[in-house]
C-alpha cells in the first residue's frame, strides 16, 4: 500500500538548536517529493521539490535531501520564526500523497 | 508569483443550506484541486479537476460536488451542508502533470451549526 509517514508528529527546539525532520515513503514510481510550510489557519506554502536520489535543495536555514526511500529537511539554526507546521508529499504517475506533518515548535 | 485566492476565509452555515466555495488561480495551471484538512487526518483529497469542464473524484467526494466552467476557476459545491463537513477547505492548483507542485490557496475555515 502506498503511503507517506512523517516524524516526529511534534518537535520542540531551542533557537539555534539544529534537527531533522523525516519523511519516509513507500510507493510505486515516484515522480517526486514536494516539502511544504503550513503556518495555523493557512495554507501550505510550497519550500522544495525533489525528484531524483541523492537531490538536494536549499532555501535560507532549510536543506531538504531525498533517497529512495526517504526525505529529510535539515533546520540549521532555527529562529522561532521558523516555527510552523511541515508537510511532505509524494507524487506517482496517478497520485498525490500528503503526510500528516511535523509541527515545530522554536523556543527563543 | 504564482497566485490561488479563495473566495472566504472564514464561513458560517446552517445544516442543509446550499454552500459554495470559489477558487481562481492565476497562472493558467491546467489542473485544479480541493481538499479538506482536519486535525489528525492530514489532506484529504475530494475532487480534481484536469482541464475546463472535466473531474475527477478524490478520496472523499460524498457530499460534495465541482464546477469549472473556466480554466482559471473551481468551485466546491456543498448540496445540503452537515455539521461533519466543518473544516479547513483548501484549493490547489498545479502546472500540468497531476504530480506536478500543487500551489495553495490561503485556506476557507468553513463552520457548519
Amino acid at each position: 500500500e502506498d503511503q507517506v509517514t512523517q516524524s516526529p508528529e511534534a518537535l520542540r527546539l531551542q533557537e539555534g538548536e539544529s534537527s531533522s525532520l523525516n519523511c519516509s515513503y513507500t510507493v510505486s514510481g515516484l515522480r517526486g517529493l514536494f516539502w511544504y510550510r503550513q503556518d495555523p489557519g493557512k495554507g501550505p506554502e510550497f519550500l522544495f521539490t525533489l525528484y531524483s536520489a541523492g537531490e538536494e535543495k536549499e532555501k535560507e536555514r532549510l536543506k531538504a535531501t531525498l533517497t529512495k526511500k526517504e526525505s529529510f529537511l535539515h533546520i540549521t539554526a532555527p529562529k522561532p520564526e521558523d516555527s510552523a507546521t511541515y508537510l511532505c508529499a509524494v507524487g506517482t504517475g496517478n497520485q498525490f500523497y500528503f503526510g500528516t506533518g511535523t509541527s515545530l515548535t522554536v523556543i527563543p | 508569483d504564482v497566485k490561488v485566492t479563495q473566495s472566504s476565509r472564514y464561513l458560517v452555515k446552517r445544516t442543509g443550506e446550499k454552500v459554495f466555495l470559489e477558487c481562481v488561480q492565476d497562472m493558467d495551471h491546467e489542473n485544479m484541486f480541493w481538499y479538506r484538512q482536519d486535525p489528525g487526518l492530514g489532506l484529504r483529497l475530494i475532487y480534481f479537476s484536469y482541464d475546463v469542464k472535466m473531474k475527477e473524484k478524490g478520496d472523499i467526494p460524498e457530499g460534495y460536488s465541482v464546477s469549472r466552467e473556466k480554466k482559471e476557476r473551481f468551485s466546491l459545491i456543498l448540496e445540503s451542508a452537515s455539521t461533519n463537513q466543518t473544516s479547513m477547505y483548501l484549493c490547489a492548483s498545479s502546472l500540468s502533470g497531476l504530480t506536478d507542485t500543487q500551489y495553495f490557496g490561503p485556506g476557507t475555515r468553513l463552520t457548519v451549526l
